[in-house]
């Protein structure tokens, strides 16, 4: 199985632009999460989506937003992007669970490295 | 913000010898994670203990959870070059959400030294 894919890589935006990172889970994977990596607040969680729907939510301002496709693929958008956004930016999934019991293990992709000048 | 602390923040040891790190944490926890990072790539899932768990082996891994303490330590034995990398624990939140939403720690930078 092909495993969390994240694209791009590598992006370089300036203050005030928008920007959209894309995620695939790996097949059949239905949960994803999102997460920032930064050296200064370490790995904080987003926002997790679940069958299109926003499920969690993590601690960030609404220029923060994502959505997921009917294929579970996930997009994350950050408008009017700060200096503070440089970071890698992480994504998850997980396997759908047993009717009332979470998956537990998430696989990470790559990341995706966002500079903001 | 960081549920978890890891202790020590840098460890750095020769090639064979054991690694000990350590993380604490501050609420009740459905289950407790280890995840490896490579040079700030992706994170690679190592192992899980449950909160009515106290110790789990996989490989060259040992794992302790003491739950009295809100304390977890992950053991490297006969550490290999690479294991170098960057160790995380991460904590999932007892409200019935799940495992999808992980609080990790701020990590431990592990250098073996062939």
């Amino acid at each position: 199985k092909a495993g969390v894919t994240q694209t791009p890589r590598y992006l370089i935006k300036t203050r005030g632009q928008q920007v959209t990172l894309s995620c695939s889970p790996i097949s059949g994977h239905r949960s994803v999460s999102w997460y920032q990596q930064t050296p200064g607040q370490g790995l904080q969680f987003l926002f997790e989506y679940f069958s299109e729907t926003q499920r969690n939510k993590g601690n960030f301002p609404g220029r923060f937003s994502g959505r997921q496709f009917s294929n579970s693929r996930s997009e994350m958008n950050v408008s009017t992007l700060e200096l503070g956004d440089s970071a890698l930016y992480l994504c998850a999934s997980s396997r759908p669970g047993l009717a009332g019991v979470r998956q537990e293990t998430q696989y990470f992709g790559p990341g995706t490295r966002l500079l903001v000048l | 913000s960081q549920q978890g602390e890891e202790d020590p923040q840098a460890l750095s040891i020769q090639e064979g010898e054991n690694a000990t790190m350590n993380c604490s944490y501050k609420t009740s926890i459905n289950n407790l994670q280890w995840y490896r990072q490579n040079s700030g790539r992706g994170l690679v899932h190592l192992i899980l203990i449950r909160s009515n768990e106290r110790e789990k082996h996989s490989g060259r891994l040992r794992v302790t959870l003491d739950t009295s303490k809100k304390s977890s330590s992950l053991l490297i034995t006969a550490s290999r070059a690479a294991d170098t990398a960057s160790y995380f624990c991460a904590t999932a939140p007892i409200d019935g959400f799940g495992n999808e939403k992980l609080t990790f720690g701020t990590g431990t930078r592990l250098t073996i030294i062939p």
